[in-house]
């Protein structure tokens, strides 16, 4: 079966810092792996996804994520993040049978000014 | 507009109550998703369907049932609402033909005293 883990559950960065967000997957073939970001209130919208090609994927809202076979993760990163960026960010691999996303557990992300 | 809106937005609700949640979307996607969300749990799936007639059950089905009344109108049912399902719950949609990203609404927030 498939699984995500999402090891930080909360990140306080400072505004205009880099930010990387971890992200570890579990899954028997080439995975599809997805990035979603939830703002307050809203619901999910994707910032990236990774199906196959180059390993550096370029994102909305300048991320974009890095796709390890080796490590098994899909960390997403942004150079400098912006006081909007604060929301919850959820990782997610997909099974080609039945286009079924199975989601980690997300991470926070605060923003100091 | 948006291309998938959920009702109602809010609901508080009695143990024991029947509850409905209605999902439609404008996307003309063929498949249609609840997800429930959990803090620390990210989304679960509760059920799916790929067209009118095939529906799915998801990771979490049991004390949910669906109904998928057209392509664009797929609605939740608690038939007998407890408080553990107090969360935020999610319809998506996505196309069909292979993997496809997933177009999330804005969610419904469920509360049972």
């Amino acid at each position: 079966a498939q699984s995500v883990t999402q090891p930080d559950i909360h990140i306080t960065v400072s505004e205009g810092a880099s930010l990387e967000l971890r992200c570890n997957y579990s899954y028997g073939a080439t995975p599809y792996l997805f990035w979603y970001v939830q703002s307050p209130g809203q619901g999910l919208q994707l910032l990236l996804k990774y199906f196959s090609g180059d390993t550096l994927v370029q994102g909305i809202k300048g991320f974009e994520a890095e796709f390890k076979r080796s490590q098994s993760s899909f960390n997403l990163r942004k150079p400098s993040v912006h006081w909007s960026d604060a929301a919850e960010y959820f990782c997610a691999v997909g099974a080609a049978a039945g286009n079924k996303l199975t989601f980690g557990g997300g991470t926070r992300v605060l923003v100091k000014p | 507009d948006a291309d998938v809106t959920q009702t109602p937005r809010n609901r508080i609700t009695k143990t024991g109550k029947r509850i409905m949640l209605e999902c439609s979307q404008t996307k003309g996607h063929d498949r249609m998703y609840w997800y429930r969300q959990d803090p620390g749990l990210g989304l679960q799936l509760i059920y799916y369907s790929f067209d009118v007639k095939d529906i799915n059950k998801g990771e979490i089905s049991d004390g949910y049932s669906v109904s998928r009344q057209a392509q664009a109108k797929f609605s939740l049912s608690l038939e007998s609402a407890i408080p553990n399902q107090t969360a935020l719950y999610f319809c998506a949609t996505s196309g069909g033909g292979g993997y496809n990203e997933q177009f999330f609404g804005p969610g419904t927030r469920l509360t049972v005293l």
